[in-house]
């Protein structure tokens, strides 16, 4: 597709439970982010992926978080045995690593963990 | 560094006056800047962006100025509008190291 890709774009979930999200990047971009935003908050960075080279995880909030790229494509974000405080949007973005391009940001999944 | 906080500060304008949102940036490495505007239930969409060798680039209705002794960055609107209600990123990055995010600034316009 031409932009950023999100799916589910809605997950409820039950507390304990393993949720996984995805994100389709636009074709060719290289980088790829995910950025958690709580209810009226700002960005928190959670990780970034660059090519080839290891991902940058500095900004996971816990173990039960982990995210995958295969391929330097797809990239899948899982959330295991999830809690409450883990309902938020999830936003993915990707971008060219050619100088003075921006990143795009896909619509986001809203997880409610209930 | 990164965002150190996540609350949103919030800037209240009146309708038809000039709103200005500013911005810390942290890498004075950093060579390109962007401005994101993020309407509620949508992810953040790019306004305007500007490069390390400019010091001012005007869209429409959009003015981005850079300071780069001060680090700082700021987003002018001209005549405020209800559409303009959002919350408004700033962005800094260079080549190929990875995108930071300023936390966001809320803004609201006042009929």
């Amino acid at each position: 597709g031409a932009g950023v890709s999100q799916s589910p774009s809605n997950k409820v979930t039950e507390k304990g439970k393993d949720v996984e999200l995805r994100c389709d990047p636009i074709s060719g971009h290289t980088a790829l982010y995910w950025y958690r935003q709580s209810l009226g908050q700002g960005l928190e960075f959670l990780i970034y992926f660059q090519g080839n080279s290891a991902p940058d995880k500095s900004g996971l909030p816990s173990d039960r978080f982990s995210a995958e790229r295969t391929g330097g494509s797809v990239s899948t974000l899982t959330i295991q045995r999830t809690q409450q405080e883990d309902s938020a949007v999830y936003l993915c973005a990707s971008s060219s690593t050619i100088a003075g391009t921006e990143a795009f940001f896909g619509q986001g999944t809203r997880l409610t963990v209930v | 560094g990164e965002s150190v906080g996540l609350h949103l500060p919030t800037l209240s304008v009146q309708e038809g006056d000039n709103s200005i949102i500013n911005c810390a940036y942290s890498n004075s490495a950093s060579d390109y800047f962007i401005w994101y505007k993020q309407e509620s239930g949508k992810g953040p969409q790019f306004i305007i962006d500007i490069r390390s060798n400019m010091d001012k680039r005007q869209g429409q209705r959009v003015t981005v100025l850079l300071n780069k002794t001060v680090k700082h960055l700021s987003l002018q609107i001209a005549a405020t509008q209800p559409g303009d209600s959002a919350v408004y990123f700033c962005a800094e990055g260079s080549g190929t190291y990875k995108y930071i995010f300023g936390t966001g600034t809320r803004l609201k316009v006042l009929a």
